[in-house]
């Protein structure tokens, strides 16, 4: 039972243009939503987080957009950039109990020149 | 301030074996948990240790069992390994005062069942 779900296993953005990220989920518990990017050999290293009291959240760069209606956020990259490139991973958890993440599979994201 | 380690980096071991793998904590960071990431996968909770108390547990079976230590640092144990537990096991360090934006991963132990 998949609970966060990212449906785009890749995307490919050229240099300077936005690059979208989706990311949907299942379990109306989930209050608090995360995006971490991962390099190859190292762990996931954290970007941006929503509350679900929130519809967006901005940070230089990078900004999260949250449609609790519809089950949805997205993590917008703009202006993209060759660094950007890695696997981006949505993340969900629900407020009670451990401070458990619920991970997406993945988006590897490529930033062409 | 020092960040997450994982001891090994890599490993390989025969089905059936066992295995302990190591994290050390985050300084100032009191509670750890693990993740399992098999490959094309992102990261499953396994389970999670605060205050030396296994506080949470994923849909993993028994024979995947942890200790955290009065300093922190933790272990996780897995027996009878089976082929599917081939994957990249990651540490994940917070405090409870921080939140979730706080979790810091340790780089994985990368895991290979022959």
């Amino acid at each position: 039972d998949q609970q966060v779900k990212q449906n785009s296993p890749s995307l490919s953005v050229q240099e300077g243009r936005i690059s979208i990220l989706n990311c949907d989920y299942t379990n109306s518990m989930f209050d608090y939503f995360l995006w971490y990017k991962k390099y190859p050999a190292e762990g996931p290293t954290f970007l941006i987080s929503i509350s679900s009291i929130k519809d967006k959240n901005e940070d230089g760069r990078f900004t999260v957009f949250l449609n609790k209606s519809a089950k949805h956020l997205s993590l917008h990259i703009v202006p993209s950039q060759p660094g950007d490139s890695a696997v981006y991973f949505c993340a969900a958890s629900a407020r009670e109990g451990a401070q458990k993440l619920v991970f997406g599979q993945g988006t590897r994201l490529t930033i062409n020149p | 301030e020092t960040g997450v380690t994982q001891s090994p980096t890599h490993l390989i071991k025969t089905r059936g074996q066992q295995v302990t793998l190591r994290c050390s904590s985050q300084s100032g960071h009191n509670t750890v948990s693990w993740y399992q990431q098999a490959l094309g996968q992102g990261p499953q909770f396994i389970f999670q240790y605060y205050r030396e108390e296994e506080n949470g547990r994923g849909n993993f079976p028994p024979r995947f069992s942890g200790l955290q230590f009065p300093n922190y640092s933790s272990e996780l144990n897995v027996n009878a390994l089976e082929l599917d537990d081939s994957a990249l096991y990651l540490c994940a360090s917070s405090s409870q005062s921080q939140g979730l934006d706080g979790y810091t991963f340790g780089s994985g132990t990368r895991l290979t069942v022959v």
